[in-house]
């Protein structure tokens, strides 16, 4: 079966203070990995098409990485207007989009 | 600006009642999708429509109908509402057919309350 599972649910950080988020996935065969932010109240916003293992892609202070198996999504001095909710999504090859739940990030200033 | 937009933004229903939700994009993309958003579950997927005529089933479909009379519009349908159906509503729309490489762009959402 599909699955994706993102961790952590919450991530609080300082202003400046950088870290990961991570997307595990199984899925029977990969067409595409999807990066999503949604702010409180709103539709999800397109990031990163991801399509093969160890493929990277950046944007501001995100960059995301894909391996076989999982995804990250790295956040570098973030900022308070980073808070958001990171939505990680698989399409697999025979089969709907799957999400996984986010990642609710804080950053504090 | 071009995207999709829903109507209505949100509403209280007695359940048993039966209610539409409105799904407009300008984009001319050929997919299109509903979802509904449950805390803890992610976004899961109701129905969706590849072009005009046709219509498919998603992870979730039992309860929910929906239409495809042209390009722009895909309204989703609770014939007789129910609490469990109480959620948050996004309709979505691809460039390419549903299950290709495309990203998906979403609306801004319909928050559904059934009492």
């Amino acid at each position: 079966e599909d699955q994706v599972t993102q961790s952590p649910e919450a991530l609080r950080l300082q202003e400046g203070e950088s870290s990961s988020l991570n997307c595990s996935y199984t899925v029977s065969g990969l067409r595409g990995l999807f990066w999503y932010r949604q702010d409180p109240g709103k539709g999800p916003e397109f990031l990163f098409t991801l399509y093969s293992a160890g493929e990277e892609k950046e944007k501001e202070r995100l960059k995301a990485t894909l391996t076989k198996k999982e995804s990250f999504l790295h956040i570098t001095a973030p900022k308070p207007e980073d808070s958001a909710t990171y939505l990680c999504a698989v399409q697999p090859h025979n089969n709907d989009m799957r999400f996984g739940a986010g990642t609710r990030l804080t950053v504090k200033p | 600006i071009a995207g999709i937009t829903q109507a209505p933004t949100s509403q209280i229903l007695a359940a048993g009642r039966r209610m539409t939700l409105r799904c407009t994009q300008d984009m001319r993309h050929n997919a299109m999708y509903w979802y509904r958003q449950d805390l803890g579950l992610g976004l899961r997927l109701i129905h969706y429509s590849n072009t005009a005529g046709t219509t498919g089933k998603g992870e979730v479909p039992d309860g929910y109908s929906v239409s495809r009379a042209n390009t722009d519009d895909f309204p989703l349908t609770l014939a007789s509402a129910v609490p469990s159906q109480t959620s948050v509503y996004f309709c979505a729309s691809s460039p390419g057919l549903a299950g290709s490489y495309n990203e998906q762009f979403f609306g801004p959402g319909t928050r559904l309350t059934v009492l």
